[in-house]
This record gives C-alpha cells, structure tokens and sequence, in this order.
C-alpha cells in the first residue's frame, strides 16, 4: 500500500493478557518507529529500527514491552502482561532513513485495557 | 532532557479569522523543528518543517519560523477555513546521535467553525 498500515485498528483486551501490534512500513524504508501516544498527552517514543542495526530500545517503558522486525519489512510490537496504563493509542511510523528525513504515520492501535 | 512545550486548546476560531499556536522548545544544539498535523480520523501528517535557524516552513498556507533566540516555533495562518480543524502537534528532533528521536509537544485542537 502507500503508506504505513498498522492493525488491529482497535484492541480490547483484559488485563494481564498479553497483545500483539502489527506494521507493515512503507516499501523502501528502511527506518521504523514505535511511539505511544496516552489520552491529552504528546507522543512519547519508544523503539527505533534502522535496517539490520541494532535497534533504540531507549523508550521502551519496561521489560513488558519488546518489539522485532525482520530486516526492512514488518515489525511487531508486544506488550505482556497488560496494565490499564498500557491504555494508549499506539502509533507507527516509517522514513527512508534517519537524520531529518520526515517520518510517515500509520492510523495508529487504540488499545484498551479492561 | 529535549522537551516541547505548546499552547494548550482547544482553541475555536470563525472562518477566515488569523491563526497562531505558540510552540516554544528546550534542546541543546540545532534541533529540527516540525509541526504534525492529525485531521479527524486520519494519522499524523507533516505538515511542515525548518532545520536551522531562520528558516521558515510553510505548507498550504501554514507558516512557521525557527526563532533559535526565543527557542520558538509557532504555527501561523492567516485566514483559516473549517477544513483545518484538527490537532496539531509541533515537535523537534535532536541534533547529532538520536537525530531520529522526535520529541512531541502534548497537541492543540483547532475547531474553525464557519
């Protein structure tokens, strides 16, 4: 597709399960970003691939969280043992690479933690 | 750390009427100054963006000047019409190492009512 896809749109879930996000980057970029985004806050990043090195895990809030990606394709990001503050709209995003290259984002995953 | 600070909404303006959302940023160096726009059940888009001091973004009818001597960046249009309501969030990113990092102000919502 055109731009970043990310899915599920929307994730309820109980707390303590564990959950999987999905996104696909656009074709050709090799720098991917993980950010989240809490209800009336700003975006707070989390996790940044570029190509085969080894990726910024510097915003990661907690051992919970981890996130892959095979080369330059998909990455997902999981998040274990869920806690109602992982309540957030978790967004996605992708660019052809670092260094003020601006960076295109998907619609996002709402995900809600019961 | 690097941080972001802009003016909170929401903010409700007429057709036609001038608009300025204030951005103001903390950060060492030359960061890269950017405004995001989010329009109702879209992603994030950039709207614009400056690299270096003095420059000036502007982007469908937007402006914004990097004033590296009041650490400011805000968003300006003149004549705003109702299909600019949105959430508009400015950021930066660092200079040097971590030049991928984007550090997000907590977003302004217009609504242009006509």
């Amino acid at each position: 597709g055109a731009g970043v896809s990310q899915s599920p749109s929307n994730k309820v879930t109980e707390k303590g399960k564990d959950v999987e996000l999905r996104c696909d980057p656009i074709s050709g970029h090799t720098a991917l970003y993980w950010y989240r985004q809490r209800l009336g806050q700003g975006l707070e990043f989390l996790i940044y691939f570029q190509g085969n090195s080894a990726p910024d895990k510097s915003g990661l809030p907690s051992d919970r969280f981890s996130a892959e990606r095979t080369g330059e394709s998909v990455s997902t990001l999981t998040i274990q043992r869920t806690q109602q503050e992982d309540s957030a709209v978790y967004l996605c995003a992708s660019s052809l690479g670092d260094s003020n290259q601006p960076q295109h984002f998907g619609d996002g995953t709402r995900l809600s933690i019961l | 750390g690097d941080s972001v600070t802009q003016m909170e909404g929401p903010v409700t303006l007429s057709e036609e009427a001038f608009l300025t959302i204030n951005c103001t940023y903390t950060a060492t160096g030359y960061p890269s100054l950017f405004w995001y726009v989010q329009y109702p059940g879209e992603g994030l888009q950039l709207l614009l963006k400056a690299t270096k001091a003095d420059d000036k973004g502007s982007n469908k009818g937007f402006e914004a000047t990097y004033r590296k001597e009041t650490t400011s960046f805000h968003l300006e249009k003149g004549s705003v019409q109702v299909s600019d309501s949105a959430v508009y969030f400015c950021a930066l990113s660092p200079s040097g190492a971590g030049s991928y990092q984007l550090t997000f102000g907590k977003g302004t919502k217009l609504s242009v009512i006509p």
